[in-house]
């Protein structure tokens, strides 16, 4: 079964440095999203993207973030300068389309730890 | 905006049990309604959905019915296994909003002990 895939599995930064998660979403799905869980919170939206563009943002995705598909298989959140606030695990999800009753298909996730 | 509750963890059963894990959400309009769980050191697995009211969704012996005159979509399994041990979440999409985004519940953490 196509599956969502995540890299790094666990990523240490620096606080105030940039650091760049990488997703590969299924390969024939057009939305790409990013959430994130803070130990011991909820899983939260961060944003989706559709056709190159931003379709949906969260109030948690400031300027400090981005996202980006440099080629037709990746997908990227970049996180600018890096806050203690900003560790937790990153979750990748795709789905076939953005109707309401399509599913998303989450990774593993990235693990991100802010020193 | 929309949001939805589960019932505080973590849930301790033996073998065999009964279980219920309550989800009750808060939406205007026609949400769908999903299960998710996340085994240990993974990533988060659709368990089952429903789309409309009435619609029961089902996988792998669990089920949940999507009840909109009680706001609720409780996921229930007849007899559980200790590999059913996991943090299940329950969530929903296209409230209040119709937008894109996933809205999670906290997570119930179920441990089933042989």
């Amino acid at each position: 079964e196509p599956e969502v895939t995540q890299t790094p599995s666990h990523q240490v930064t620096q606080m105030g440095q940039e650091v760049i998660l990488r997703c590969v979403p299924i390969s024939n799905h057009l939305y790409f999203y990013w959430y994130r869980q803070i130990l011991g919170q909820k899983v939260e939206f961060l944003v989706s993207f559709y056709n190159n563009e931003i379709s949906e943002k969260s109030e948690i995705f400031d300027d400090q973030f981005s996202v980006e598909r440099p080629d037709g298989s990746n997908f990227t959140l970049k996180i600018r300068s890096t806050k203690l606030e900003d560790s937790a695990m990153y979750f990748c999800a795709s789905s076939a389309d953005g109707a309401v009753n399509q599913p998303q298909h989450f990774g593993d996730g990235t693990r991100l730890s802010i020193l | 905006g929309d949001s939805v509750t589960q019932m505080e963890g973590p849930v301790t059963l033996s073998e065999e049990a009964f279980l219920t894990i309550n989800c009750t959400y808060t939406a205007t309009g026609y949400p769908s309604l999903f299960w998710y769980v996340q085994y240990p050191g993974e990533g988060l697995q659709l368990l089952l959905k429903a789309t409309k009211a009435d619609d029961k969704g089902s996988n792998k012996g669990f089920e949940a019915t999507y009840r909109k005159e009680t706001t609720s979509f409780h996921l229930e399994k007849g007899s559980v296994q200790v590999s059913d041990s996991a943090v299940y979440f329950c969530a929903l999409k296209g409230g209040n909003q119709a937008g894109t985004a996933l809205i999670f519940g906290k997570g119930t953490t179920l441990s089933v002990s042989s």
